[in-house]
């Protein structure tokens, strides 16, 4: 069985960085077509793909966000961590870690995680 | 990058209604497409990947189809627990893109 969870800060200030991370179980990143990806959904928006993470360490990053971005992994703790610099109320949002199977394609996302609200203010 | 296109952008429809939602991508993708359906307060649920392949546990009222550029999901028969917003997304290559989405109501 397949789980992800979300945690990390629910308030943060223009300019910060923000660090989410996704625990999971149920699945080994190392395995042939697994990826862990980030999606965020604005308040009442449709979802936006940020960024994904491949089994052979592939890191994908959606271009409008890629220099705010990284996504990286600890093995051992089964985490994946998303991190975003210089913070704007615009990212507001609720972010998802979700399980994706890249077996064909470059993943679609099959498992998620229950979301995460962030809110940039001051 | 691959701009994917729904529409409507919202519907009213009946209990027991046939549905259709389309999706359009901006270029070819093949048949890399797949449906999630989300209701409010929840994250989204794949139903459909590869435009056709029903996601286990799925219910047969819901039917992908399509190649190339234009793409459709089609409820068969409208349940009270389809009324939702429903957003495509392609697999074909990075960036991954969704759909706005389309919001299907209670007439």
């Amino acid at each position: 069985q397949i789980t992800l969870k979300e945690s990390g800060p629910t308030l943060v200030k223009p300019s910060q960085t923000l660090t989410l991370t996704c625990t999971f179980s149920g699945f080994s990143l190392t395995t042939d077509g697994m990826g862990v990806g980030w999606i965020r959904q604005p308040p009442g928006k449709a979802l936006e793909w940020l960024a994904l993470l491949y089994w052979d360490d592939d890191e994908r990053y959606t271009p409008f966000l890629k220099s705010r971005l990284t996504i990286t992994k600890e093995t051992s703790k089964n985490q994946v961590v998303l991190t975003m610099t210089n913070l704007d109320p615009v990212d507001t949002a609720t972010y998802y870690c979700a399980h994706a199977q890249a077996t064909s394609g470059y993943g679609y996302f099959d498992y998620w995680g229950q979301g995460a609200l962030v809110t940039v203010s001051s | 990058d691959i701009q994917m296109t729904q529409s409507p952008s919202s519907l009213s429809a009946s209990v027991g209604d046939r549905v259709t939602v389309t999706c359009r991508a901006s270029q070819s993708i093949s048949r890399y497409l797949s449906w999630y359906q989300q209701i409010p307060g929840k994250p989204p649920k794949l139903l459909i990947y590869e435009t056709s392949t029903l996601q286990s546990g799925v219910p047969p009222r819901f039917v992908g189809s399509g190649s190339g550029t234009d793409f459709t999901l089609t409820i068969s028969s409208l349940q009270p627990e389809d009324f939702a917003t429903y957003y495509c997304q392609h697999t074909y290559i990075t960036p991954l893109t969704f759909g706005g989405g389309t919001k299907v109501e209670l007439k």
